[in-house]
Parts: structure tokens; C-alpha cells; sequence
């Protein structure tokens, strides 16, 4: 079966960290591009960032308001993505998601995990 | 960065009715346009991709057009499992974004 499966969400206090990860299955990982997609409670959909697969190469991209405090990374031995966090903000609290981003579009996605930045 | 911009926000309307959503784009963006559909507590879903290409497995009531900066997604006949959120998402460039949905409730 073709799925994403996202793990590692909960609550963090500001200035925390936290590392998503991201199981992917049913599809060759490691030619995937793969970005990340949070949504804010009641709100519409923000794009966090992209890596792009070995073979294509080029840098990551990262949405301006995670740039210096998100890093993406991938492990294709394991088919898995990550999303490691740093000095997180309460504006940070998102369900995130991640996605097979495929052919300039987003064909797949995870159920999402839920991460609460909260004194 | 690329704004995309949909209207309207939200409306109503009846199992029956065509629907249609817009969506504008800052700046040109060819066809690199996606549309999304997002039921309450589920992942979004894509649609059309390419600003017209009905994804595999998607009813052919939904269909999209445009090019360019304007861009509609269109329902022929609503069905009662179309009451949703809509997003629309360009892909021309990063930062990849989205507008700002359209919820679509029952009248």
C-alpha cells in the first residue's frame, strides 16, 4: 500500500525542539521529492519545505518563517524524511503533514501529527 | 514570493448547484496550478493537477481551467460528499503556497 505515516508530534515549550519523522511505503522513496505542509488550528494550508530526491540534486527549499530554525532531511535506507525543529514559537502549533511531492504536486499525503508549542 | 489569492472565502449552497471557485496568482504562473479538496480532521486530497488534468479516481463533475495568473475550479452537479475545503497551490516556484481555501457549506 502506497502510504505516509508521520510520528513525533506533541506539546513543546518555546524555544524547544522537535523532530518529525516521516515513513513512507509502496513507492521508491528515494526517487521522491518530498515537502512538508502544516496547518495551524482553524486554518488554511502553509507550505514548510522541500527535498528534493539524491539523483536531482539542488538545495532545500524552506518557507521564509522556518528558514535558520527547520532543517528537512531524508534517510533513503530507511525510506524515511525528518523534519528536525529548533526554537520553536507558539505560532509554530500546526498539524504537520507530509507529502509526496511529485511531478510539481502534492499526490500524497500523511494523516498529519499534531504539534502544540505551549508554556 | 507568489500570492495566490481564492474567492470567495466561503459560500453556501444546495446538493444540485455548479460551483465554482477562483484563484488568482500574483505573478504568471503557467499552469502550475493544483487544487486540493480537505474534509474536517482528514489530509487534504488532490484534484486537479496542472491546472486542468483530473487526477485518477476523481469524479468528472470536478474539472479546472485556466493559465496564466486566473485559474477556476468548477462542480457540474454538487454532490453532498463535495461539502469541503478547497485550496488552490501554485507550484511555479518556491515558496510553494497556497490561497487561502474556500469552504463550501450546505444551505
Amino acid at each position: 500500500e502506497v502510504q505516509l505515516v508521520e510520528s513525533g508530534g506533541g506539546l513543546v515549550k518555546p524555544g524547544g525542539s522537535l523532530r518529525l519523522s516521516c515513513a513512507a511505503s509502496g513507492f521508491t522513496f528515494s526517487d521522491a521529492w518530498m515537502s512538508w505542509v502544516r496547518q495551524a488550528p482553524g486554518k488554511g494550508l502553509e507550505w514548510v519545505g522541500r527535498i528534493k530526491s539524491k539523483a536531482s540534486g539542488g538545495p532545500i527549499d524552506y518557507a521564509t518563517p522556518v528558514k535558520g530554525r527547520f532543517t528537512i532531511s531524508r534517510d533513503d535506507s530507511k525510506n524515511t524524511l525528518y523534519l528536525q525543529m529548533n526554537s520553536l514559537k507558539t505560532e509554530d502549533t500546526a498539524v504537520y503533514y507530509c507529502t509526496w511531492d511529485g511531478m510539481n504536486w502534492f499526490a500524497l499525503w500523511g494523516q498529519g501529527t499534531l504539534v502544540t508549542v505551549s508554556s | 514570493d507568489i500570492q495566490m489569492t481564492q474567492s470567495p472565502s466561503s459560500l453556501s449552497a444546495s446538493v444540485g448547484d455548479r460551483l465554482t471557485i477562483t484563484c488568482r496568482a500574483s505573478q504568471s504562473i503557467s499552469t502550475y496550478l493544483n487544487w486540493y479538496q480537505q474534509k474536517p480532521g482528514k489530509a487534504p486530497k488532490l484534484l486537479i493537477y496542472s491546472a486542468s488534468s483530473l487526477r485518477s479516481g476523481v469524479p468528472s463533475r470536478f474539472s479546472g481551467s485556466g493559465s496564466g495568473t486566473d485559474f477556476t475550479l468548477t462542480v457540474s452537479t454538487l454532490q453532498p460528499e463535495d461539502f469541503a475545503t478547497y485550496y488552490c497551490q501554485q507550484s511555479y516556484s518556491p515558496p510553494l503556497t497556497f490561497g487561502g481555501g474556500t469552504k463550501v457549506e450546505i444551505k
